[in-house]
């Protein structure tokens, strides 16, 4: 079936580095790539996605590239602080009709070290 | 504010009992999910809603049934619970045009 990997499944940085989270994909119709934050004990929340007809997209500290030709999609956080600590799960819609699901990776811990 | 709920928060059971976790969206969302979330596993989908008197099966709907009787509520029943079942299960909604999903705030499972 269709799968998405997430690497690496652990992830350690200074405050201040960068982090990088990468996903595959294996379906070549997914057009829409979520990533997730949780927090300990909490629900995923929804930090940014993007849509295949763009490369990239920023939000702040956070961006995300898409390579759609080489079905790879990665999370990219600057100036990381504490409150980031948390673990990130990248997604990919897979569709069987008009309507689509997500196909979630196993997810990155990443701490942030002060 | 327009919100998703489930209940209850924690559940602990026993092997053979039906246990059934509800799940609310007041944000008149066609499109309902539910996960499992099991460490080393991600969340793993069970089964979905596109609309009412619509249900369909996920990855591991194995043991689990639902139903879709209005726009608001999928509620989740587990017909006879088995310690494999142990996870945390997660709600989740989204509408038919951006397939961005909201979860819920999840309910712990525990099988004894």
């Amino acid at each position: 079936g269709e799968n998405v990997e997430q690497h690496p499944s652990t992830l350690s940085v200074q405050e201040g580095d960068s982090a990088v989270i990468k996903c595959t994909y294996s379906d070549s119709a997914s057009n829409y790539f979520p990533w997730y934050k949780q927090e300990l004990g909490k629900r995923p929340q929804l930090i940014i996605d993007i849509r295949s007809n763009v490369g990239e997209k920023k939000d702040q500290r956070i961006a995300v590239t898409l390579n759609k030709t080489a079905k790879h999609f990665s999370l990219h956080i600057t100036e990381t602080q504490p409150e980031d600590s948390a673990v990130y799960f990248c997604a990919a819609i897979i569709y069987g009709g008009s309507q689509g699901n997500l196909i979630f990776g196993k997810g990155t811990k990443l701490s942030v070290k002060p | 504010d327009a919100e998703i709920t489930q209940s209850p928060r924690h559940k602990i059971t026993e092997t053979g009992r039906q246990v059934t976790l509800a799940c609310h969206q007041t944000w008149n969302h066609n499109n309902m999910f539910w996960y499992r979330q099991d460490l080393g596993h991600g969340l793993r989908l069970i089964h979905y809603s596109y609309g009412v008197h619509d249900t369909n099966k996920g990855e591991v709907s194995d043991g689990y049934s639902v139903s879709r009787s209005n726009t608001e509520d999928l509620p989740l029943t587990l017909e006879s619970a088995a310690s494999s079942q142990t996870s945390v299960y997660f709600c989740a909604s989204s509408d038919q045009w951006t397939d961005t999903q909201y979860f819920g705030p999840g309910t712990r499972l525990t099988v004894l």
